[in-house]
């Protein structure tokens, strides 16, 4: 059974840094690319940033390009964010999606519960 | 403003079926056919429904049903169920500059 389990959620001031983790479990994690979803309570999805499976292809939203950075460690069967320069319209939940191919290319089959960064003083 | 446009609503009654559209241009939608479909219920995670414009992960019941033409994709359920309310969202591949994007949703009620 796909498992992915997201974790560093929680409140963080303007400006600061945080750093969310995906553990990931049930399936070759190094097959596939993996991507992070946020979700503004009550509001849309928006795609945040995806990663291939070796890390030879990254892509991030505009919004948040040059702030977020995704990383993954195939030893770790783990996904990464950094997030840095946070504000407050990068509030959201924030889930960890299996892609169904080994590029950024194609669906999010599997998904997280989801973590919640709020980011206010 | 989501990048792809869905109706904010749709209903139907147990049994009917219902259709909801997403609409693109051909830099997304259009231009690939890699539109997919996801369903959430409040407080849950979302679910794919539908990849690849028209077909279904296995343990989707075969009610679920996509397809496309042009820059326009349609999810279609048939005999809706009361467990089919809830809200769904479109995404299309959006090639390597914006890679994928997501419609507004569209909030399903059965009736």
């Amino acid at each position: 059974e796909v498992q992915l389990v997201e974790s560093g959620g929680g409140l963080v001031q303007p400006g600061r840094s945080r750093r969310l983790s995906c553990a990931a479990s049930g399936f070759t994690f190094d097959d596939y690319a993996m991507h992070w979803v946020r979700q503004v309570p009550g509001k849309g999805l928006e795609w945040v940033s995806g990663i291939s499976w070796n890390s030879g292809s990254i892509d991030y939203a505009d919004s948040v390009k040059g702030r977020f950075t995704i990383s993954r460690d195939n030893a770790k069967n783990s996904l990464y964010l950094q997030m840095n320069s946070l504000r407050a319209e990068d509030t959201a939940f924030y889930y960890c999606a299996k892609d169904k191919d080994y590029d950024i290319l194609n669906t999010f089959d599997y998904w997280g519960q989801g973590t919640l960064v709020t980011v206010s003083s | 403003q989501s990048a792809l446009t869905q109706p904010p609503s749709a209903s139907g009654s147990p049994g009917q079926s219902v259709t909801i559209s997403c609409t693109g241009t051909s830099s997304d939608v259009g231009g690939y056919n890699y539109v997919s479909w996801y369903q959430q219920h409040p407080g849950k995670a979302p679910k794919l429904m539908i990849y690849e414009v028209n077909k279904r992960p296995s343990g989707v019941p075969d009610r679920f049903s996509g397809s496309k033409s042009g820059n326009t994709a349609s999810l279609t359920v048939s005999g809706l169920q009361a467990e089919d309310e809830a809200d769904y969202y479109c995404s299309s591949y959006a090639g390597s500059k914006k890679s994928f994007v997501f419609g507004g949703g569209t909030k399903l009620t059965v009736l």
